[in-house]
C-alpha cells in the first residue's frame, strides 16, 4: 500500500530566499505524485503533479518538483519566494492500478517572512 | 463552472445534534470524497464514492454517514455530533479513468461541536 511522508511539519523562511519542501512516498509500482497548496481559510488546489517522463516538473507561481526513483522522493523547491507563497503544502500519491483515493501527507507549513 | 461547492461555510453546532453538509460538483466527475482536516493531522479520508450508488469507508468513517443518489451530489450526514467532530470539512471530486488525475476540492466547511 501507498503511504507518504513530508518530513518537516513547518518551515519557516525569509522572502526572497529559496525554500524545498520535502516529501517521500512508499510504493511498490508505478506512482503518480502531486503536490497541492491550500492559502489560509482556502480548499486545496493542485500545484503540479509528475506523472511520467521528464523527472522535473514545472508548476504554477514559479514552483517546481523533481522526481527521484531511487530515493523514492519528490521534493518541492522554489528559488526564492514571496509573502504570498505562506500557505500549507500537501504532497499525495496516487498507485497506477491502485485505489481510487490518493494518500496524501500531513501537510508542511511554510512562512515566509519578511 | 462553478466546480465544488459546498454549504454551509461555518456551522455550529451542539452535542447531540444531527446536521448534513453539502458537496456538489458541476464537472460531471464519478469520484468524490469527504475528508477532515485537523492541525498536526493533515486530511484523513471520511468516505467515498466512486458513481451512483456507490460509496465506501475511509480512515474514519465513525458517527458519519453518506449517500450518493446522483453523480452531481455527495452529502455527509452526522447522525450525533460530538466535540470531537469539530473539524474543517472538504469535500473532493475527481474524474475517473486513471489515478492520475488530480483532485478538485471545494473551499470547506468549519465546524464546530459545543
Amino acid at each position: 500500500a501507498q503511504s507518504v511522508t513530508q518530513l518537516d511539519s513547518q518551515v519557516p523562511v525569509f522572502e526572497e530566499a529559496p525554500v524545498e519542501l520535502r516529501c517521500n512516498y512508499s510504493s511498490s509500482v508505478s506512482v503518480y505524485l502531486f503536490w497541492y497548496v491550500q492559502y489560509p481559510n482556502q480548499g486545496l488546489q493542485l500545484l503540479l503533479k509528475y506523472l511520467s517522463g521528464s523527472t522535473l516538473v514545472k508548476g504554477i507561481n514559479g514552483f517546481e518538483a523533481e522526481f527521484n526513483k531511487s530515493q523514492t522522493s519528490f521534493h518541492l523547491r522554489k528559488p526564492s519566494v514571496h509573502i504570498s507563497d505562506t500557505a500549507e503544502y500537501f504532497c499525495a500519491v496516487s498507485e497506477a492500478g491502485g485505489s481510487y483515493i490518493p494518500t496524501f501527507g500531513r501537510g508542511t507549513s511554510l512562512i515566509v517572512h519578511p | 463552472n462553478a466546480g465544488v461547492t459546498q454549504t454551509p461555510k461555518f456551522q455550529v453546532l451542539k452535542t447531540g445534534q444531527s446536521m448534513t453538509l453539502q458537496c456538489a460538483q458541476d464537472m460531471n466527475h464519478e469520484y468524490m470524497s469527504w475528508y477532515r482536516q485537523d492541525p498536526g493531522m493533515g486530511l484523513r479520508l471520511i468516505h467515498y464514492s466512486v458513481g451512483a450508488g456507490i460509496t465506501d469507508q475511509g480512515e474514519v468513517p465513525n458517527g458519519y454517514n453518506v449517500s450518493r443518489s446522483t453523480t452531481e451530489d455527495f452529502p455527509l450526514r452526522l447522525l450525533s455530533a460530538a466535540p470531537s467532530q469539530t473539524s474543517v470539512y472538504f469535500c473532493a471530486s475527481r474524474s475517473s479513468g486513471g489515478q492520475y488525475n488530480e483532485q478538485f476540492f471545494g473551499p470547506g466547511t468549519r465546524l464546530t461541536v459545543l
